[in-house]
């Protein structure tokens, strides 16, 4: 069964270090989402990817944040300068349509 | 009021006994809805969608209330293995942004 892969599984960085964090969404899906969950608190989304281009984001996702699809298999997120309150885990999902999403077994982020 | 709003249990109950769970959400333009099961530290897990008419899935049942913006999902003969927390999530207004309970905490003793 096609799954949604997430690289690194682990990923510690430094406070005002980029990092990259990189998603393989399932292959026919057309929709594309990442979401974060701190430790001991419920899944946030932070914003949905369609057809290139950003179709909803939240408040958590400001000017630090960015996404890519760079090439036809991948879809990565980027926070320019970490801060301590952006460790969590961070889920990719996707969708075939809208709606009915799969998630992908998350990055661990953690920023000292 | 809480988007999406779930009792955080946690329920612990005997294998074969039955478990239901309650949700409700505060935006009544929500169009879809679905049970994620997320055991501890990994992904959520899509259980099932949940449709007005209800629906079922072998030993689960989901129900939709629409007036009242009330979900639940029964678990019929629990086994071990469904031990893990039940996240209730809703779609906000009518975007694709999934809005997800704190989930309900479900341990299954044998």
């Amino acid at each position: 069964e096609p799954e949604v892969t997430q690289t690194p599984s682990h990923q510690v960085t430094q406070m005002g270090q980029e990092v990259i964090l990189r998603c393989v969404p399932i292959s026919n899906h057309l929709y594309f989402y990442w979401y974060r969950q701190i430790l001991g608190q419920k899944v946030e989304f932070l914003v949905s990817f369609y057809n290139n281009e950003i179709s909803e984001k939240s408040e958590i996702f400001d000017d630090q944040f960015s996404v890519e699809r760079p090439d036809g298999s991948n879809f990565t997120l980027k926070i320019r300068s970490t801060k301590l309150e952006d460790s969590a885990m961070y889920f990719c999902a996707s969708a075939p349509l809208i709606y009915e999403q799969y998630f992908g077994p998350g990055t661990r982020l953690t920023v000292t | 009021r809480k988007e999406v709003e779930q009792d955080p249990g946690p329920f612990n109950v005997p294998e074969g006994a039955t478990v239901a769970f309650n949700c409700t959400y505060s935006n009544s333009a929500s169009q879809s809805f679905f049970w994620y099961r997320q055991d501890c530290r990994k992904e959520p897990k899509l259980l099932m969608s949940v449709y007005s008419s209800g629906n079922e899935d072998g030993r689960f049942t989901a129900q939709l209330n629409r007036a009242s913006q009330y979900i639940s999902l029964l678990i019929r003969d629990s086994k071990l293995s469904d031990s893990a927390t039940y996240l209730c999530v809703v779609n906000w207004r009518n975007t694709d942004k999934l809005i997800f309970g704190t989930g309900t905490r479900l341990q299954v003793f044998p």
